[in-house]
Order: structure tokens, then C-alpha cells, then sequence
């Protein structure tokens, strides 16, 4: 099954403890991305990916690292996390998103810094 | 960049009624436009998409319109049932160079909760 996999779904942390959210697709898509969802505001782009080892700043990329080793996975660390990034995160996927290829999102990840 | 206003926030509609949502975008170089439906507990999926050299798209009780003049769209359900209660979020997507490279960019609107009574 065409899948986008996330783990873990949840995640409670305490401040300034490095966490890694994982993130693996198996459609081969070229084009990975991470979203975060707030109350009101919305999905927000973190980072995304267009291939192996091309990675670049969404629109509030403070606070999160991603890398792209390999074309399935695109993990999402988090190196000294802030209760400001508790949130609900998404990882997305796919060859480019267009008409032709809609973006697949994975169930999600709620996260909780306290 | 990209600024994606969706209204209204909430919706409450009786099953077998008509519901609407509406859309407008910033950029008239966005020129595609998807719909996502997110059901408690999972993430978004994909339910309808217009491109922007099409005004009407319809695929059974789910219709999207797109005035390009006005930069505004709008997705239309017909005879509501209620598993079509859920968060709705349309999107326009972005093509260019961000940051010294490129990017797909899909910006969002901050979604709609749709509620069908029974």
C-alpha cells in the first residue's frame, strides 16, 4: 500500500531534550516535505526536499533540522526543543506537487514540550 | 509570498443540504489548486484539484470553481452526508526559486469545519 509513515504518532518531551521524528514514503517520490498544524493558523511549511540531499527552509524553519540521506526517508530533528513547537506535524510526499501528482500526507505526529 | 484567505472557519449544515466554501489567493502566478479533507486523527487528503486554464471541475457530489480574474475559488459539496463532516482546507501552489533553489510551495488556508447534521 502507498504509504507515508510516521513515527512515533506521539511524543511528549521535556525542554531541550534532541528528538528525531521520522518520516519514509514508498511511492519513490522525489519531493518530501514538513508541514506543522496550529489551531488558526493552518498548515505551515517547516522544510522541504526536492531529492537526495537537496534540502531547503520553508517558512518557519527555526528550531528544526532535516536531512535527506536517502530518497524514502526525511526525517525531522528537533535539537533542543521549546514548548513554542508543541504542535501537530506532518510529513508529505510526492514526484512534484501538481496536478499530477498530489501530495500525500502521513497521519501525523502531536508533539508536546513541556 | 503566497497569501491563501479561507472563510468561513466553521460550517453547520443539515444532511442533504449544499455547503460552500470559499477561497481567495494573493498571487496570480499560483496555478494550481488542490482541496484536502483531514478526518479526525489523520492527516490530509487529497478529494479534488483545479488547474488554472479550467474554471469547473466536478467529481460527483464534490465540485471546485476558480475565477482566475478574482484569484478566488471555491469548493462546492452537494447533498451532504455526515461523513462529510471534517476540517477542509484548500491550497495554491507555488512554483519558482525560494532560497536559492526551487520549490513546489504549497501555501494553505487555515481550513473549515465542516459539521453534516443528521
Amino acid at each position: 500500500e502507498a504509504q507515508v509513515t510516521q513515527n512515533p504518532r506521539y511524543l511528549i518531551t521535556v525542554t531541550g531534550k534532541k528528538l528525531t521524528v521520522t518520516c519514509s514514503q514508498n511511492m519513490n517520490h522525489e519531493y518530501m516535505s514538513w508541514y506543522r498544524q496550529d489551531p488558526g493558523r493552518g498548515l505551515r511549511q517547516i522544510y522541504y526536499s526536492m531529492n537526495v540531499e537537496v534540502t531547503d527552509k520553508g517558512d518557519v524553519p527555526e528550531g528544526y533540522k532535516v536531512s535527506r540521506k536517502e530518497k524514502r526517508n526525511f526525517p525531522l530533528i528537533l535539537e533542543s526543543p521549546s514548548p513554542n513547537q508543541t504542535s501537530l506535524y506532518f510529513c508529505a510526499s510526492s514526484f512534484r506537487p501538481s496536478t499530477n501528482s498530489p501530495l500525500h500526507f502521513g497521519n501525523g505526529t502531536r508533539l508536546t514540550v513541556t | 509570498g503566497e497569501n491563501v484567505e479561507q472563510h468561513p472557519s466553521t460550517l453547520s449544515v443539515q444532511e442533504g443540504d449544499s455547503a460552500v466554501i470559499k477561497c481567495t489567493y494573493s498571487d496570480s502566478a499560483s496555478n494550481y489548486f488542490p482541496w484536502y479533507k483531514q478526518e479526525l486523527g489523520k492527516g490530509p487528503q487529497l478529494i479534488i484539484d483545479i488547474r488554472s486554464n479550467v474554471g469547473e471541475k466536478k467529481d460527483q457530489r464534490i465540485a471546485v470553481t476558480l475565477n482566475k480574474t478574482a484569484k478566488h475559488f471555491s469548493l462546492h459539496i452537494t447533498e451532504t452526508q455526515p461523513e462529510d463532516s471534517a476540517v477542509y482546507f484548500c491550497a495554491a501552489l507555488q512554483v519558482g526559486p525560494y532560497s536559492g533553489g526551487s520549490n513546489y510551495k504549497l501555501t494553505f488556508g487555515k481550513g473549515t469545519l465542516l459539521t453534516v447534521n443528521p
